[in-house]
């Protein structure tokens, strides 16, 4: 079975500018998740999709949305971009056939680079 | 909220040794917890998922252990590698979906 894939792999946007990433999941995988990795504030989880809708939110402004295709597959996009938002963008995808109990698998993740 | 702290955040140990990361996590209404590995610059690599029911759960070199009256998990890595240099980070779900992490552990064996 094919893994997590995220496209593109790197990114370079400038302030002001909106950006769009791309994560296909595991076939079958009806969950996605997506995390932002910086240093200084580690892995933060941003959002979780299923069937389309989002499950679950964490605490980041509303620059940040993301959606998910009937294929599973899921885009977030990250609007006004600042110099902050330069970080790993990590999406995992899981089976999600009931709360917990499932292993989360990871992408590669997409390094943005906002100047 | 959940918080989840892991200690220490870094290690150093000679090839061969058997070493222990740690994992605390304040809320203990969890449904399972994972530990990863990540190589620098890479994505997360999944090693062990214990559910909450369980107590520990083995594979190969790797033992993990959870107790979540105490808020607290393990992972024992036994006759290091230089291999196993990587950060290791535990995650915490306590929804479908929405996981909290450690800041990691980053470990370096040294030949």
């Amino acid at each position: 079975k094919a893994g997590v894939t995220q496209t593109p792999r790197y990114l370079i946007k400038t302030r002001g500018q909106q950006v769009t990433l791309s994560c296909s999941p595991i076939s079958g995988h009806r969950s996605v998740s997506w995390y932002q990795q910086t240093p200084g504030q580690g892995l933060q989880f941003l959002f979780e999709y299923f069937s389309e809708t989002q499950r679950n939110k964490g605490n980041f402004p509303g620059r940040f949305s993301g959606r998910q295709f009937s294929n599973s597959r899921s885009e977030m996009n990250v609007s006004t971009l600042e110099l902050g938002d330069s970080a790993l963008y990590l999406c995992a995808s899981s089976l999600s056939q009931g709360y917990g109990q499932e292993t989360q698998y990871f992408g590669p993740g997409t390094r943005l680079l906002v100047l | 909220k959940q918080e989840v702290t892991q200690i220490p955040a870094a290690l150093s140990v000679p090839e061969g040794e058997n070493l222990v990361l740690n994992c605390s996590f304040t809320d203990s209404a969890i449904y399972n917890l994972q530990w990863f590995r990540q190589d620098p610059g890479k994505g997360l690599t999944s090693l062990l998922l214990i559910q909450s029911s369980q107590r520990e759960q083995t594979s190969g070199r790797l033992n993990a252990s959870l107790d979540k009256s105490s808020g607290r998990s393990t992972l024992y890595i036994a006759a290091s590698q230089p291999g196993d240099s990587a950060t290791y980070l535990c995650a915490v779900n306590t929804n479908a979906g929405k996981s909290t992490f450690g800041d990691g552990t980053t470990l370096t064996v040294k030949p």
